[in-house]
C-alpha cells in the first residue's frame, strides 16, 4: 500500500481564521513532506520533517507552522493566510532521507485544495 | 538557467500514438530520476523511477537516462485517452544540502484524444 491520505480534500477560509491540514501515511516511511502547488506549475517544497524532526524550512512565512506528532501525521497549522497562499498542499512521504534506491522516491496525498478570501 | 528544463507542451496526439516526453537538465550531481503522471485537481503519482544511466520499462510505458547528455524521456507507447494527464519529471542527488530535495520540471501536459 503506497496510500498517503490528506484531510480535507477542500478548504475555504478567512485571512483572521486558523485552521490545520492533516497527513497520514502507514508506509512506516519516516521522511514527510509539506509541498505547496499552484496552477500549471510544479510543486514547491515547504518543509521536511526526518523522524519527526525539523529537517528543512525552505524559508516559509510563519503564518505556516508545520507539526509532526508521531512517525504516521503530519499537520500544518495555518493562521492570518493572504489570498496569495490559495493553492494546493500536497504531503508526500519517504522511506528515508538517507535511503538508497527506490528508498529515494516520494509518494503524494491527493493534496487539500485550499483557498484564502 | 533553471536545474530542470522540461517543455510545457501542451502535447496533443491520437490515441494509439507513441508519445515521447523529455528533461534535461545541469545538475551533474543528480542521480535519481522520477516520473510522474498528474490529473488535474490532483496529487502527482509516481509512474517510474530509474537510478543513473539506462532503461527501465513498465508495461506501455519506458524510462530512458543518458547522464552523458543529461536527458532523460518518457516513453508511452499505444496511448490512452486515459493517459491526458501532466507529466512531471524530478529528480534528486542525495547529497549535502539537496538532501530530501526533488527538483522538478515544469511539467507536460498531454492529451490523448480518441
Amino acid at each position: 500500500d503506497t496510500e498517503v491520505t490528506q484531510t480535507p480534500k477542500h478548504l475555504v477560509m478567512g485571512m483572521t481564521n486558523k485552521k490545520s491540514l492533516k497527513c497520514e501515511q502507514h508506509m512506516g516511511h519516516r521522511a514527510m513532506y509539506w509541498y505547496k502547488q499552484k496552477a500549471k506549475k510544479p510543486p514547491e517544497l515547504m518543509f521536511v520533517y526526518s523522524y519527526e524532526k525539523l529537517s528543512i524550512n525552505e524559508s516559509v512565512p510563519s503564518r505556516f507552522s508545520p507539526e509532526c506528532p508521531n512517525s504516521s501525521l503530519l499537520n500544518l497549522h495555518l493562521h492570518a493566510l493572504q489570498p496569495e497562499d490559495s493553492a494546493l498542499y500536497l504531503c508526500a512521504s519517504s522511506q528515508d532521507l538517507s535511503a538508497a534506491g527506490e528508498g529515494e522516491t516520494q509518494y503524494f496525498g491527493p493534496g487539500t485544495r485550499l483557498l484564502v478570501l | 538557467q533553471k536545474e530542470v528544463e522540461q517543455d510545457p507542451g501542451p502535447l496533443s496526439v491520437p490515441e494509439g500514438a507513441i508519445v515521447s516526453l523529455n528533461c534535461t537538465y545541469s545538475n551533474s550531481a543528480f542521480q535519481y530520476f522520477m516520473w510522474y503522471r498528474q490529473y488535474s485537481r490532483k496529487g502527482p503519482e509516481l509512474l517510474m523511477y530509474t537510478y543513473s544511466s539506462g532503461n527501465k520499462e513498465d508495461g506501455r510505458f519506458t524510462a530512458q537516462v543518458d547522464k552523458s547528455s543529461k536527458y532523460i524521456s518518457l516513453f508511452i507507447r499505444d496511448s490512452q485517452p486515459s493517459d491526458s494527464a501532466t507529466y512531471l519529471c524530478a529528480m534528486s542527488a542525495k547529497r549535502g544540502s539537496t538532501l530530501g530535495r526533488l527538483y522538478f520540471g515544469r511539467g507536460t501536459q498531454l492529451t490523448v484524444w480518441p
